[in-house]
């Protein structure tokens, strides 16, 4: 089954404890994303990936980092979660940026 | 400052009855208006697309009506089933799918 896979589906951490919440596709797809949902805001793209080894920003990367060191998988890292990263984090997948996005079953992350 | 603003926030419709949601844009270079539905502990699923070369398009019960001049674009939903339930997003992006903006989000209650 096609699917885009987080780990994990819920997490209460601490401040400044780092944590990295994974993203692993089986589509074989060259575009990756991360996107954080709140209330009011809708999803802010926070990075994404074109393809192995090759990330930009999105619209609210700070305090986020990210990797693709592989095509299939995409980590999103926080080297010192504050309160303000509680969220719903998203991660989803296309063949190419130039086709619809598939999106994972979603994070919820709370910091305290 | 919200590029895409979506309204209304929440919307209660009778079986049968029309859904209707609003989006308005200010970027005029914005040229992909796609809607993304989301069910409760799920990612969001695109539901349906229009360029702005087009003023409507349907896809079954869904509907989307394009304003260009006005900025605008709507989700049209015939026939509102209790099934439909779920938060609608619109969006918009320049040039394909990968930096899409969303807007705030509507959450649709059809009652039986």
């Amino acid at each position: 089954e096609a699917q885009v896979t987080q780990n994990p589906r819920y997490l209460i951490t601490v401040t400044g404890k780092k944590l990295t919440v994974t993203c692993s596709q089986n589509m074989n797809h060259e575009y990756m994303s991360w996107y954080r949902q709140d209330p009011g805001l809708g999803l802010r793209q926070i990075y994404y990936s074109m393809n192995v080894e090759v990330t930009d920003k999105g619209d609210v990367p700070e305090g986020y980092k990210v990797s693709r060191k592989e095509k299939r998988n995409f980590p999103l890292i926080l080297e010192s979660p504050s309160p303000n990263q509680t969220s719903l984090y998203f991660c989803a997948s296309s063949l190419r940026a130039s086709q619809p996005q598939h999106f994972g079953d979603g994070t919820r992350l709370s910091i305290l | 400052q919200q590029q895409v603003k979506q309204s209304p926030q929440s919307l209660i419709v009778q079986k049968g009855g029309i859904s209707i949601i609003n989006c308005a844009y200010e970027n005029t270079a914005f040229d992909y208006f796609p809607w993304y539905q989301q069910f409760p502990g799920k990612g969001p699923a695109l539901l349906i697309a229009i360029r702005p070369d087009v003023s409507e398009k349907k896809e079954g019960r869904f509907t989307i009506s394009f304003n260009k001049s006005a900025k605008q674009f709507s989700l049209h939903i015939m026939d509102s089933q209790p099934g439909d339930s779920a938060t609608y997003f619109c969006a918009a992006s320049i040039g394909g799918y990968n930096k899409l903006i969303f807007g705030a989000g509507t959450r649709l209650a059809v009652h039986p």
